[in-house]
C-alpha cells in the first residue's frame, strides 16, 4: 500500500526566501506523484505532478519538484516566496496497485512572513 | 481540465439528521472519488464513486453511513447519515480525466457543522 510523509507540519519562511517543503513516499510499484495546493475555503489545486520521464518536474506559480527514486523522494521547491504562497500544500501518491487513489501525506502549512 | 460544482458550500445540520452533497463536473471523468478533510488535518478517502454499480468503500466507511450514488459520468452525490458532532468535517468530491497518473480535480467542499 502507498503512504505519504510530510515532514513539518508548518514551515515559515520570509518573502523572497527559498521554499523547500519535503515528501517521502512509499509505494511497492513506479508511483504518480503529485503536489497540491488548498488555499483557505477552497478546494485543492494541482501544482505539479510526476508520472514519467523526466525527474525535474515544472508547475504552476514558478514551483518545481524533483522526484529522486533513491530517495523515495518528491520534495517541493520554489527560489523565492511571495506573499501569496501561503497555504497549505499537500503531496499525495497514487500507483496502478491502488487503482488510482490519491493517498495524501498530512500537509504542511507555509507561512511567508514579509 | 474539469471543472466540479459541489454544493452545498456550507450547512448546519441538527444530529440525527442526513445532508446529501451533489457533485457536478463538466466533463465525462473516468473516477470520482468523496473524501472528508477534518479540521486541520489531511484528505482522508471516502469511497471511489463507480458508475452504475456499487461504490466502493474504504476501512473505516460504510455505505449505511455514507451513501453515494453515481447515476451517471458527470454527477454523483453523498449523503451523510444520521449525523453526529464527529461527522463535523470538510467533505470534498473529485473526479480524473484518463488513466493512471491523471490529475485529481477537486470541488470547492462541503463545510459541515453539526449540532
Amino acid at each position: 500500500a502507498q503512504s505519504v510523509t510530510q515532514l513539518g507540519s508548518h514551515v515559515s519562511v520570509s518573502e523572497g526566501a527559498l521554499v523547500l517543503l519535503r515528501c517521502n513516499y512509499s509505494s511497492s510499484v513506479p508511483p504518480y506523484l503529485f503536489w497540491y495546493v488548498q488555499y483557505p475555503n477552497q478546494g485543492l489545486q494541482l501544482l505539479l505532478k510526476y508520472t514519467t520521464g523526466a525527474t525535474l518536474v515544472k508547475g504552476i506559480n514558478g514551483f518545481e519538484a524533483e522526484f529522486k527514486k533513491s530517495e523515495t523522494s518528491f520534495h517541493l521547491t520554489k527560489p523565492s516566496a511571495h506573499m501569496s504562497d501561503a497555504a497549505e500544500y499537500f503531496c499525495a501518491v497514487s500507483d496502478l496497485e491502488g487503482f488510482q487513489k490519491l493517498v495524501f501525506g498530512t500537509g504542511t502549512r507555509l507561512l511567508v512572513s514579509p | 481540465s474539469a471543472v466540479i460544482s459541489q454544493k452545498p458550500s456550507r450547512d448546519i445540520c441538527q444530529r440525527g439528521t442526513s445532508l446529501t452533497i451533489q457533485c457536478q463536473v463538466d466533463s465525462q471523468v473516468t473516477m470520482m472519488f468523496w473524501y472528508r478533510q477534518q479540521p486541520g488535518q489531511s484528505l482522508t478517502l471516502i469511497a471511489t464513486a463507480n458508475q452504475g454499480s456499487e461504490a466502493t468503500y474504504e476501512s473505516g466507511f460504510v455505505i449505511d453511513k455514507f451513501p453515494i450514488s453515481r447515476p451517471n459520468l458527470t454527477f454523483s452525490t453523498l449523503t451523510v447519515s444520521n449525523m453526529s458532532p464527529e461527522d463535523s468535517s470538510i467533505y470534498l468530491c473529485s473526479g480524473q480525466l484518463g488513466g493512471p497518473g491523471a490529475e485529481a480535480f477537486f470541488g470547492q467542499g462541503t463545510r459541515l457543522t453539526v449540532v
